[in-house]
């Protein structure tokens, strides 16, 4: 089975922190993604990325950044962690296939 | 157009009971429409998804019909089980299985015993 890991089921950190969140997924797929999901609101994409070193904003890039220097490891980064961006981040991938998106567990991220 | 419109909010259906989810879109060039399963503390996992080619799929208790002129599709859970909940999402793409997925809001299933 296609397996995404993300580093943290949780984390807490404090407002203006630079915040990583690792996903790392074990089946070289060549396409992965970050969304945040928050109540009511559903799956937003954050950013996308098709290849190495490659990377697409998605609906809501803004204070967000990302690094896939690895084919198998996509990072989001929060370059100063605001309360705003309390939420749960799901790192998703998938490959040339019908079988769609393949999602990590989550990483439930408190801004304090 | 992007957008995927999905109801209801939320749903409480008694075990044994039907469960229905509706989705709707706008854009005629989307032609890849999964849906998926989202348990507490874990990420969506692919249920069950459908091409516009045909107009229903099943999966065991799983049915997706799809209603190309109406540009809706929904899903169908029969014999509801408290096992089925979850928070389900549709979703749909342009180019099969390897666009973009467009997610619905999600609709947040209760089956009761």
């Amino acid at each position: 089975d296609v397996k995404v890991t993300q580093s943290s089921r949780y984390l807490v950190k404090r407002t203006g922190e630079k915040v990583f969140l690792e996903c790392v997924q074990d089946m070289d797929h060549e396409n992965m993604f970050w969304y945040r999901q928050d109540p009511g609101l559903g799956l937003r994409l954050i950013y996308f990325s098709y290849d190495v070193k490659m990377k697409e904003k998605g609906d809501i890039p803004e204070g967000y950044s990302v690094s896939r220097e690895k084919k198998e490891r996509f990072s989001l980064i929060l370059e100063s962690a605001s309360t705003n961006q309390t939420s749960m981040y799901l790192c998703a991938s998938w490959g040339q296939s019908f079988y769609g998106y393949t999602f990590g567990s989550g990483t439930r991220l408190t801004v304090v | 157009q992007q957008q995927v419109k999905q109801s209801p909010q939320s749903l409480i259906v008694q075990k044994g009971g039907i469960s229905i989810i509706n989705c709707a879109y706008e854009n005629t060039a989307f032609d890849y429409f999964p849906w998926y399963q989202q348990f507490p503390g874990k990420g969506p996992a692919l249920l069950i998804a459908i091409r516009p080619d045909v107009s229903e799929k099943k999966e065991g208790r799983f049915t997706i019909s799809f209603n190309k002129s109406a540009k809706q599709f929904s899903l169908h859970i029969m014999d509801s089980q408290p096992g089925d909940s979850a928070t389900y999402f549709c979703a749909a793409s342009i180019g099969g299985s390897q666009g973009n997925l467009i997610f619905g809001k999600g609709t947040k299933l209760s089956v009761k015993p």
